[in-house]
């Protein structure tokens, strides 16, 4: 069982739908991250997360540290908003990042 | 404030031969890490440099080797190429919890 999981793995949806991708995590970690990265390659870290909830425009992101879960949430989605979304945390035993598989979203017109 | 840089953005090496992977970090960030994308495995951690010294490293075999210089830059090489090594390579730099991905740079091996 990987200790990072992502649901789901693909996601397509209409343009102003309302997005969620999940994160759950088994082990005991510092923080987490939500990341994007877009065809081409290129990795923009969208927020890093301890505890509660983060916005930022139309994005909003939240942990739950008891249930070890975390959501990603994009209101009135956008075609730009295509992109694979992953969530990483950091074990709060050393520095390494753990990885989750990643969530490909594709949002049509 | 510049952002990491790869270098180079993409290369085309021959089975068997040997790759210096290079990645220059934000002014002030001390950590580098690395990692492998591939289609199927997706991110895989390398390794980790802070202030010149690997502090982690992930499951890859020792063709996989890395550096950190005292200005943080970071060099990753991997010799005797095998046709599984193509893959985008990624690195990052952080400080505290703040990572900062570079545009990373895309192997072929051949």
């Amino acid at each position: 069982k990987n200790e990072v999981e992502q649901s789901p793995q693909n996601l397509t949806a209409q343009e102003g739908e309302f997005i969620t991708i999940n994160c759950s995590y088994s082990v005991g970690i510092s923080a987490l991250h939500w990341l994007q990265q877009h065809p081409g390659g290129g990795i923009v870290s969208l927020f890093m997360l301890s505890s509660g909830k983060k916005k930022h425009g139309r994005l909003i992101a939240t942990i739950n540290i008891q249930e070890k879960h975390s959501s990603l949430h994009i209101t009135a989605s956008h075609p730009r908003d295509s992109a694979v979304y992953i969530c990483a945390v950091h074990m709060d035993s050393n520095y390494q990042l753990i990885w989750g598989a990643g969530t490909k979203l594709i949002i049509k017109p | 404030k510049a952002g990491v840089t790869q270098t180079p953005r993409y290369l085309i090496k021959t089975r068997g031969q040997q790759v210096t992977l290079s990645c220059s970090p934000i002014s002030g960030h001390r950590s580098v890490s690395w990692y492998q994308q591939t289609p199927g495995q997706g991110l895989q951690f390398l390794f980790e440099y802070f202030s010149e010294t690997q502090r982690n490293k992930g499951n890859f075999p020792g063709r996989f080797s890395g550096r950190q210089f005292s200005n943080s830059r970071s060099e990753m090489n991997v010799s005797t190429l095998e046709l599984g090594d193509s893959a985008l390579y990624l690195c990052a730099s952080s400080i505290g919890y703040g990572y900062t991905f570079g545009s990373g740079t895309r192997l072929t091996v051949v």
